[in-house]
């Protein structure tokens, strides 16, 4: 299956600071999708990205799908502690793969 | 709906003992997944299934074993559990189709001795 690699594995920040994780991959993915797990829990289905170059927004969380669809990009805007958690992206293509996940923790 | 639901929710497994980890999904989803977390580390497929009958292997199958005879069931059994089985388990499902969102399970905690 398509391997997707995300950047960086952890990112500690101030509460209020900004915070983005990458999702990269060799070849051109048929869409992307975001997880969130908070600490102890399951993984949760954020938000879905198909078309090039789209951008979708969710309250303080920006989601962004590269131009080639070869990489995808998540932004929380002045992160709160409640954004704490590993953040996954997935290529939803036929092996159901995914990222390493992104680990924040955010410091009151 | 219930949605995903796994059972144990914990498990303390000897070197050699077998067992099996119990997913069940009441969403009608075609698509159902095994997969292992490992601390620090992302979400290793294990097995898939894309409907009753009809299973295929993920990245990490090795020591697993699944079938599935119902649409709502997706047993992952461990023949002869191995210390680096240790893990936690997801299970998720999925309707059919590219794309669709993927629901899971709260977990299995699995510690092989």
């Amino acid at each position: 299956g398509q391997q997707v690699m995300q950047i960086p594995q952890y990112q500690h920040v101030q509460e209020g600071e900004d915070f983005t994780t990458y999702c990269n991959s060799s070849t051109t993915l048929s869409n992307i999708q975001w997880y969130k797990q908070r600490p102890g829990g399951h993984p949760v289905f954020l938000i879905q990205l198909v078309k090039s170059g789209e951008v979708k927004k969710q309250k303080r969380l920006t989601f962004q799908f590269g131009e080639a669809k070869k990489n995808s990009s998540l932004h929380i805007t002045a992160t709160q502690t409640t954004d704490v958690g590993t953040y996954f992206c997935n290529n939803a293509g036929n092996m159901l793969t995914f990222g390493g996940g992104t680990r924040l923790m955010v410091k009151p | 709906n219930a949605g995903v639901t796994q059972t144990p929710k914990f498990q303390v497994l000897k070197t050699g003992q077998s067992m099996t980890l119990q997913c069940a999904q009441d969403m009608n989803h075609e698509y159902m997944s095994w997969y292992r977390q490992d601390p620090g580390m992302g979400l290793r497929l294990i097995h898939y299934s894309v409907g009753a009958g009809i299973t295929d292997q993920g990245e990490v199958p090795n020591g697993y074993n699944v079938s599935r005879s119902t649409t709502e069931d997706f047993p992952l059994r461990l023949l002869s559990a191995a210390p680096s089985q240790t893990s936690v388990y997801f299970c998720a499902s999925s309707r059919q189709g590219v794309g669709n969102e993927q629901f899971f399970g709260p977990g299995t905690r699995l510690t092989v001795l």
